[in-house]
């Protein structure tokens, strides 16, 4: 079955700290992993998109690393800010007949306190 | 330039009633996909069209259809609400497939 697990549900971290995201997957055909911000009530907005030949992409103060072989990937914010307290999603997409289809997980719940 | 919009930004309904939620692609996109995002999880893929024609379809009962005019924008239409359907519908766009997509703020549903 394909799935996408995320790990913690949730985290409580202090303003100016790092924290790392966990997503483990079992997707297949892998096609690309993407993780994504979603803000209270409102929609997901792309981070990063990574490949299968992908180790690792950078946008701003989130990196974004993927293990293929394992089938696990990473979020990592650094020098956390207030504006960072969110959900965080992170997205596998299957190839199937011609369009890729998205398994999502269920998301990390990122508070960030001053 | 406009991102995705998507209307109405909030809806109660009704238990049995009939839904039809709007969206209207980035300018260019020609692809556009819903999904359904219940309180505390991650979205769930409903459809997906490209082009005017359904090219994939989510584990989702008859009761949820859905239609891309020639303008690339779609409506996504319910019937027979359930208490269940309670939900924010976020629709996204993208130039083709689902690589580069892009959501719009979504719609929340109440069915009472």
């Amino acid at each position: 079955k394909n799935q996408v697990e995320q790990s913690p549900q949730s985290l409580i971290i202090l303003e100016g700290k790092n924290c790392t995201l966990q997503c483990n997957y079992t997707v297949s055909p892998f096609s690309n992993l993407r993780w994504y911000k979603q803000d209270t009530g409102r929609g997901p907005v792309s981070l990063t998109i990574m490949t299968f030949s992908e180790n690792t992409k950078s946008n701003g103060r989130y990196t974004a690393t993927l293990d293929a072989d394992t089938k696990q990937s990473s979020l990592h914010i650094t020098a956390s800010q207030l504006s960072d307290s969110a959900s965080y999603i992170c997205v596998v997409a299957l190839e199937t007949g011609g369009y890729n289809k998205l398994i999502f997980g269920a998301g990390t719940r990122l508070a960030v306190h001053p | 330039d406009a991102g995705v919009t998507q209307s109405p930004t909030h809806l109660i309904k009704t238990r049995g009633q009939q839904v039809t939620l709007r969206c209207s692609p980035i300018s260019g996109h020609k692809s556009v996909s819903w999904y359904q995002q219940v309180l505390g999880q991650g979205p769930q893929f409903i459809f997906q069209y490209y082009e005017k024609e359904e090219r994939g379809r989510g584990n989702f009962p008859d009761r949820f259809s859905a239609r891309q005019f020639p303008n690339y924008s779609s409506e996504l239409n319910v019937n027979a609400l359930l208490l269940g359907d309670s939900a924010l519908y976020l629709c996204a766009s993208s130039l083709v497939g689902v690589y580069e997509q892009y959501f719009g703020p979504g719609t929340r549903l109440t069915v009472t």
